[in-house]
């Protein structure tokens, strides 16, 4: 099993509608979660991290935590056609100093 | 003022030669990292130092060597380069969370494209 699961897409949703991006893991001991866009030929980008439980809203993203299930999310609300690219999922596991395991990362098309 | 710079960008080279890339970052950050993202963008984490100290090394062949001449540098040197070697290289740097506490954000340089022939 895959330390950090995400599906690799592609994910197509139309321009104005809300993407949902998915991550599993497998590590009871991980304690924060890092959501990154990395654009064609780019480097990746933090959008946002989340710590807790429940929801963290940041302008027209909002990450999603719950620990119970292994599960982080990252919703993108009025999706604009700049919002494609690949989302990658990041998790620091308790212990392990500054290391993050990333998943495999998520594409994501807005189409017009 | 870039935050985190790589030189080279593009490295064009046949295999069993040897080659640095460079990372230099200027955001006061005492822990930088070297990232290897394949054909497929897996993006893994290779080594992570911390204020010269080397903190985290993953499975990687020793053929790679890191060396940190101060928290603001991180280079990486590749011995007698393969094919399998071909890959973009990201340079990251954070602030150092330390063991218990929680992760902290990790700034990536443009990149590195390696091509091995």
């Amino acid at each position: 099993q895959k330390e950090v699961e995400q599906n690799s897409g592609p994910l197509s949703v139309p321009e104005g509608a809300i993407a949902s991006l998915n991550c599993t893991y497998s590590d009871r001991g991980s304690q924060s979660f890092f959501w990154y866009r990395q654009y064609s030929g780019k480097s990746p980008e933090l959008i946002m991290f989340i710590y807790s439980n429940g929801d963290k809203e940041d302008g027209r993203f909002t990450a999603q935590l719950n620990k119970a299930s292994q599960y982080v999310s990252l919703l993108i609300r009025d999706s604009q056609p700049s919002d494609s690219a690949t989302y990658l999922c990041a998790v620091n596991i308790r212990g392990t100093a500054s290391k993050l395991t990333f998943g495999t990362g998520t594409r994501l098309q807005v189409t017009l | 003022d870039t935050a985190v710079s790589q030189t080279p960008k593009y490295l064009v080279t046949q295999m069993g030669n040897d080659k640095s890339i460079k990372c230099e970052q200027n955001l006061g950050h005492d822990t930088m990292y070297w990232y290897k993202q394949d054909s497929k963008k897996f993006l893994k984490i290779m080594f992570s130092y911390n204020n010269k100290e080397l903190i985290i090394n993953e499975t990687v062949p020793n053929r790679f060597s890191p060396k940190s001449p101060d928290k603001a540098h991180l280079n990486l040197h590749i011995n007698s380069l393969e094919l399998g070697d071909s890959a973009v290289y990201f340079c990251a740097s954070s602030l150092f969370a330390g063991t218990t506490a929680l992760g902290e954000t990790q700034y990536f340089g443009p990149g590195t494209r390696l091509l091995v022939l």
